[in-house]
């Protein structure tokens, strides 16, 4: 079964740099597992932040940054905002299935 | 502006079968895929299937294979997701969410999502 991993938590102080991973119990993440990123405030539907490891919406802060990072895929955060509290999902993609992490809970304090 | 509108919550009984509708306004659905996505009280975003709203080409996952139908109804700009042999444990929000056909994994706009409720 496979199994895609997170963070559970984060701190981080407001203006501050974060980086979130994303791993697959498959072996390394590639750009061939498109990864995507999706923010989730509590009570609200998920919105797609990043998509295809590093691309932006035109909705996406420029503060939020999507790569490839020693095997994993990872979303940077850099000059946090109090707003950006939050749950942060990745998602990858595995032959015609979709598979999502387990969620990271970022606290901003 | 592109948004996937829902239909509103519902409750239902073991063993009973829910239809939940997510509707395309200010783009052309038949250009787009529609994934659908669940998350149980507390819990993680877990993935169901897709459908290609444009040949009505669906893909489930294998968690909710035989249990879960993906339809279109292009005259309505509408998609449905039906799951059927209710639990309690299918008690969650369920999210429809638009995905690009020309380019692959582009994950975009989201419903506001559908809370389902299945209790005796």
């Amino acid at each position: 079964q496979t199994v895609v991993t997170q963070e559970p938590s984060l701190t981080v102080s407001p203006g501050g740099t974060v980086t979130l991973t994303c791993t697959s119990n498959t072996g390394a993440v590639t750009s061939g597992h498109y990864p995507n990123w999706f923010q989730q405030k509590p009570g609200q539907a998920p919105t797609t932040l990043i998509y295809s490891t590093n691309n932006k919406h035109s909705w996406t802060p420029a503060r939020f940054s999507g790569s490839l990072l020693g095997g994993k895929a990872a979303l940077t955060l850099s000059g946090v905002q109090p707003e950006d509290e939050a749950d942060y999902y990745c998602l990858l993609h595995y032959s015609d299935n979709w598979v999502f992490g387990g969620g990271t809970k970022l606290t901003v304090l | 502006q592109a948004q996937l509108v829902q239909s509103g919550a519902e409750v239902t009984k073991p063993g009973a079968s829910v239809k939940v509708s997510c509707k395309a306004s200010g783009f052309t659905l038949t250009t787009f895929g529609i994934h659908w996505v669940r998350q149980a009280p507390g819990q993680r975003l877990e993935y169901m299937g897709w459908i290609n709203a444009g040949d009505g080409r669906t893909q489930y996952s294998q968690n909710f294979q035989g249990r879960v139908t993906l339809t279109r109804d292009t005259s309505a700009s509408a998609v449905y997701m039906k799951l059927s042999s209710l639990r309690s444990e299918d008690t969650a929000v369920y999210y429809c969410a638009r995905q690009s056909l020309t380019i692959l994994g582009v994950w975009e706009v989201w419903g506001q999502g559908t809370l389902v409720t299945v209790s005796s």
